[in-house]
């Protein structure tokens, strides 16, 4: 396994721009997660896959924010109209081959996002 | 709703000493519950899951127990070593969601 990757590492981008952030599973996991995390503070649950189905989303999302996962494979997160309070860290992480019990989750190391 | 909290928030120690990091949960209908690390500015690493039916795991010089009719999880980490030294953050799973809810983290410095 090569692990979870996520691209681009870092990104600065102007208020009112729409940026968007995709991350790569491990081969054959079938769980995605996305998380945000602030200075200091735990990663905050932002939206799950299974496969291709988007199961759960935060309430913390706004409208501003969407993910997909097309093909089960990799997954993309999109912000919109990007606010100062849209600086974070964003985590990527996924878990579960088909068959497995196991939930530990492998996570990326991260998008750093900052808007000026 | 599910609130994960972790106690300390930061611990210094010297070189060798047995420690224990604590995470409380207020609902303890949970599918699982795992501990990470985070090393300055990186992704987490998975330490330990446990099950909503078992009651510890161990790996290495790590153990971690599970009690889930008090809310109560802790991290026990035997022989420290400066290299060990990281936030530590415990995450659980409601029944019925998907989501990690993550504590604050714990910050340990282990002092050679």
């Amino acid at each position: 396994d090569t692990g979870v990757s996520q691209d681009p590492r870092h990104k600065i981008t102007k208020r009112g721009q729409n940026v968007t952030f995709r991350c790569d599973p491990i081969s054959e996991h079938n769980r995605l997660y996305w998380y945000r995390q602030t200075l200091g503070q735990g990663p905050e649950f932002l939206t799950y896959f299974q496969n291709e189905a988007q199961l759960e989303k935060s309430r913390l999302l706004s409208d501003r924010f969407s993910a997909e996962r097309p093909k089960g494979s990799f997954s993309t997160l999109e912000i919109q109209r990007t606010e100062q309070g849209d600086s974070a860290m964003y985590l990527c992480a996924s878990s579960s081959r088909r068959g497995e019990l196991t939930d530990t989750q492998y996570f990326g190391p991260g998008t750093r996002l900052t808007v000026l | 709703k599910q609130e994960v909290t972790q106690i300390p928030a930061a611990l210094s120690v010297p070189e060798g000493e047995n420690l224990v990091l604590n995470c409380s949960f207020t609902d303890s209908a949970i599918y699982n519950l795992q501990w990470f690390r985070q090393d300055h500015g990186k992704g987490l690493t998975s330490l330990l899951l446990i099950q909503s039916s078992q009651r510890e795991q161990t790996s290495g010089r790590l153990n971690a127990s599970l009690d889930k009719s008090s809310g109560r999880s802790t991290l026990y980490i035997a022989a420290s070593q400066p290299g060990d030294s990281a936030t530590y953050l415990c995450a659980v799973v409601t029944s019925g969601t998907y989501k990690y809810i993550f504590g604050t983290g714990t910050r340990l410095k282990v002092l050679a």
